[in-house]
């Protein structure tokens, strides 16, 4: 059974860089056919993609944050990591991690997901 | 990339049947059947219950399913159970590979 789990600073500055990481048990995170996910939920309101790895290294971004999103994998440790830089009070937020497993022939889905982690942005 | 539109709320009452809807534009839900359906129970992390439109992965309830049509995808769960109250929301393959979720449906069983 694939499990995810974040950590990372519950607290960070204004201004600063929010720093999460992702570890995955279970399986390797150089299987193929998957991406690994980063998906965030401000306290009471919806969820929000964030952006997606593929192993090969091909990475999407939300329009709305690439210029401050960076998603790397670190295939030693078998974990993904986030960082968004010139946080501000309106990226306090649950952070998830999760997995978009191939369902079909030309689509994935987050199937798995970590249990969340709140940060907030606070000074 | 502006989010899919869904309603704030429905109720139904036990065994009677609700459907949320999930509207969005011709370069996401409109140009493709990629759009899946998620249910979040209070501080849990979202369960995957549709795909593509209209497919229940392995172990989903025969009582969820979903459909679309134009730019309108929506979920219907049928014999409401207690269980079923939570939080759903829809999400959408958009332009350049990327994601797009709705703003959340509260599902209330009366």
């Amino acid at each position: 059974q694939v499990q995810l789990q974040e950590s990372g600073p519950g607290l960070v500055k204004p201004s600063q860089t929010l720093s999460l990481t992702c570890t995955v048990s279970g399986d390797s995170i150089s299987s193929g056919s998957v991406y690994w996910s980063w998906v965030r939920q401000p306290a009471g309101k919806g969820l929000e993609w964030i952006g997606r790895i593929y192993t090969s290294g091909s990475i999407n971004y939300n329009p709305s944050l690439k210029s401050r999103v960076t998603i790397s994998v670190d295939t030693s440790k078998n974990q993904f990591s986030l960082k968004l830089s010139s946080v501000t009070a309106a990226d306090t937020a649950v952070y998830y991690c999760a997995r978009e497993e191939k369902l079909t022939g030309t689509s994935w889905y987050f199937v798995y997901w970590g249990q969340g982690t709140l940060v907030t942005v606070s000074s | 990339q502006s989010g899919l539109t869904q309603p704030a709320s429905v109720s139904g009452s036990p065994g009677q049947s609700i459907t949320i809807s999930c509207t969005g534009t011709s370069s996401d839900v409109g140009s493709h059947n990629l759009v899946s359906w998620y249910q979040q129970h209070p501080g849990k992390a979202p369960k995957l219950m549709i795909y593509e439109a209209t497919k229940r992965p392995s172990g989903v309830s025969i009582r969820f399913s979903g459909s679309k049509s134009g730019n309108t995808a929506s979920l219907t769960i049928s014999g409401l159970q207690a269980e079923d109250e939570a939080d759903y929301y829809c999400c959408s393959y958009a332009t350049s590979s990327t994601r797009v979720f709705g703003g959340g449906t509260k599902l209330t069983v009366l």
